[in-house]
């Protein structure tokens, strides 16, 4: 069984503080990594998409480090703003089947 | 214009009863998937098409029967519908079925099984 874990669960953070989390996955047979940003009552919409050890992507606040070696994928906020208040999604391709598992997610709710 | 569209949004229906779900996409994109939301709120592949192909068909039971049209078209039709089939199905698509493609998702279609 090829398990995606992400932790923590969800998180609470107030305006303005920087905030992290994990992604954990099985570090053999590795082959892509995604990240996905999914509001409430929206779509989840891609962030990043990672293949090597030692990526890191940044996208505004947001930015994200691969390690395929020990298998963890870190995704940061910076300054974090209420609507920055999502769900953030981890995946994984394992294999070159195309399938992508996912994590059940890191529930981040910013306060004002 | 939204990009990857399914319909319905709800589907309330009664056990024993066969249901389509439609999906579209206008990106130009080859490859199209089906995903199950399950109760423990986890993505989970059912299908994928790459220009009409079927190239990912997990086990699912054989009432759910994916059809592809065209590329831009992914319906999932669900025949004898089950309690536990009540979910958040997400339809979605990439530019191609390589490693390194993102997903474009639709809104979801909950459906609810009564």
């Amino acid at each position: 069984i090829l398990n995606v874990e992400q932790s923590p669960q969800s998180l609470h953070v107030q305006e303005g503080d920087s905030t992290n989390f994990t992604c954990s996955f099985p570090s053999s047979n590795f082959y892509a990594l995604h990240w996905y940003r999914w509001e409430t009552a929206k779509s989840p919409e891609a962030l990043f998409v990672m293949t090597l050890n030692g990526d890191e992507k940044k996208k505004g606040r947001i930015s994200a480090t691969l390690n395929t070696k020990e298998g963890y994928s870190y995704l940061y906020i910076k300054g974090s703003q209420p609507e920055d208040s999502a769900t953030y999604l981890c995946a994984s391709r394992m294999d070159s089947s195309y399938k992508l598992i996912f994590g059940s997610g890191t529930r981040l709710l910013v306060r004002p | 214009d939204t990009a990857v569209s399914q319909t319905p949004k709800y589907l309330v229906t009664q056990m024993g009863n066969d249901k389509s779900i439609k999906c579209e996409q206008n990106l130009g994109h080859d490859t199209m998937y089906w995903y199950k939301q399950d109760s423990k709120k986890f993505l989970k592949i059912m299908f994928s098409y790459n220009n009409k192909e079927l190239i990912i068909n997990e086990t699912v039971p054989n009432r759910f029967s994916p059809k592809s049209p065209d590329k831009a078209h992914l319906n999932l039709h669900i025949n004898s519908l089950e309690l536990g089939d009540s979910a958040v199905y997400f339809c979605a698509s990439s530019l191609h079925r390589g490693i390194n493609e993102k997903l474009f998702f639709g809104s979801g279609t909950q459906l609810s099984v009564l």
